[in-house]
């Protein structure tokens, strides 16, 4: 079955310095792989995604996330982040055989420090 | 586009109850899904229709719980009678069909509190 992992529940990080947010996934074929962000009070939004191709994919807002087959990874990064990059951020992993279902993380909240 | 619309934003009822959350997807997707978020479990997926028909509700928690999508754009996910363990934010999502590329889309959510 498919499945992803968030290790940290939490990250915190300074204002400026390089964030990364974990994410190690499970499958049994070619993983198709998405990064969403939630703000207080509001609902998932899609960040980017990893469906074939450079293993470095760009997303919205400055983020990228890295996809490593050997370490089965998908690690959500930014370069220098910001005060207003604090929110929840979600990997999903879409089911090999059910293109519409999503799995998701338990989620990792981002916590930057000015 | 107004993107995913979800009514009521809060909802506050007591147990016994019935609860009826509406969602309208973003034209021209022909999924949608409905969620379920608690700290506890996470990121659930209740159940979810392709062109107005229920696909797959081996999510839905239980009986009390039931979900209609009458037309392309509105759906309802009622609980009849509602318990405090239901007390939730409930997500809908949409998306358009096109094998593996297609990212969904989420509404800004209803925060269900039963007491």
């Amino acid at each position: 079955a498919q499945s992803v992992a968030q290790p940290e529940d939490q990250v915190n990080v300074a204002e400026g310095n390089p964030l990364t947010v974990k994410c190690t996934y499970s499958v049994s074929g070619n993983p198709y792989l998405f990064w969403y962000v939630q703000y207080p009070n509001r609902g998932l939004q899609f960040l980017l995604k990893y469906i074939t191709g450079d293993n470095l994919v760009k997303g919205s807002y400055g983020f990228e996330a890295e996809f490593n087959k050997s370490q089965t990874s998908f690690h959500l990064k930014k370069p220098s982040a910001l005060v207003s990059d604090s929110a929840l951020y979600f990997c999903a992993v879409r089911d090999e055989y059910n293109f519409n279902k999503f799995y998701f993380g338990s989620g990792t909240k981002l916590n930057v420090k000015p | 586009d107004a993107g995913v619309i979800q009514s009521p934003r809060h909802e506050v009822t007591e147990m016994g109850q019935e609860v009826t959350l509406r969602c309208k997807p973003i034209s021209g997707h022909d999924y949608l899904f409905w969620y379920r978020q608690t700290m506890m479990r996470g990121l659930e997926l209740l159940i979810y229709f392709n062109n107005n028909v229920p696909i797959d509700d081996s999510g839905m928690p239980e009986d009390r719980f039931s979900a209609k999508m009458p037309n392309a754009s509105f759906s309802t996910l009622k609980i009849q009678p509602s318990e405090p363990r239901d007390s939730a934010v409930y997500f809908c999502a949409s998306s358009r069909s096109g094998g593996r590329r297609n990212e969904q889309f989420f509404g800004p959510g209803t925060r269900l509190t039963v007491l």
